[in-house]
């Protein structure tokens, strides 16, 4: 089954609100990556975050392990934090290094 | 800092043909390299694992025979796509991490087959 739910799925901001973009997981975890999906397709690596809160300007990770959950919270976005955010999670029991993605999250930041 | 090449960004094939695409880790070392593919509106899903000093492993739905993966040291990867077909288009993304370190991931090839 899906490993990796992400929510929500679209998303439409008013500049300057804040969104809060969610990943839950159904397996035991070794670590859980946020990435940022530029429209050419690269990824950004935003935070390497197994556990706890990480902070990077706007944005902040908080991982709850026991709760099987990782949360992305934008702060004040502008319209170009538009396009896709991912989540992926590297479970204890897969294969080392095999991260199982989320279906994305895409973002649309309005003036 | 830590970067990943991938070479070539884009490329265009014909159906039935094979093309081959190359990963660069540089400022650290790939001890292991994962190969992703994102098809058409859909999210990355796992092609292989190549960890040093152990057999590579694919995931279902993916083969040897058709994605031959190269891992000759602990800065390159290449795959190949062999006898690619509408299916097999998309981007193509190595990512590469040393041990347990966070995974790294190059800009990626995109593959167009005609």
């Amino acid at each position: 089954g899906q490993q990796v739910q992400q929510s929500p799925a679209s998303l439409v901001l008013q500049e300057g609100e804040n969104a809060e973009l969610q990943c839950n997981f159904s397996t035991s975890l070794n670590s859980m990556q946020w990435f940022y999906q530029r429209p050419g397709g690269s990824l950004v690596s935003l935070f390497y975050n197994p556990s706890g809160t990480k902070h990077s300007g706007r944005l902040t990770s908080t991982t709850v392990i026991k709760e099987r959950r990782s949360s992305l919270h934008i702060s004040s976005s502008q319209t170009t934090d538009s396009g896709t955010y991912l989540c992926a999670l590297e479970g204890a029991s897969s294969s080392f290094s095999k991260l199982v993605f989320g279906q994305g999250t895409s973002l649309s930041v309005v003036p | 800092g830590a970067l990943v090449y991938q070479y070539p960004r884009r490329t265009i094939c014909k159906s039935g043909t094979s093309m081959r695409m190359e990963c660069q880790a540089v400022g650290f070392q790939a001890t292991s390299v994962a190969w992703y593919r994102q098809s058409p509106q859909k999210t990355f899903e796992l092609i292989a694992l190549s960890t040093v000093n152990s057999a590579i492993k694919y995931e279902q739905n993916f083969t040897q025979e058709k994605f031959p993966i190269s891992h000759p040291n602990l800065s390159f990867s290449s795959m190949t796509v062999l006898n690619a077909y509408l299916e097999d288009r998309g981007l193509y993304l190595c990512g590469a991490r040393d041990w347990e370190y966070e995974q790294y991931f190059g800009p990626g090839t995109r593959l167009t087959v005609l």
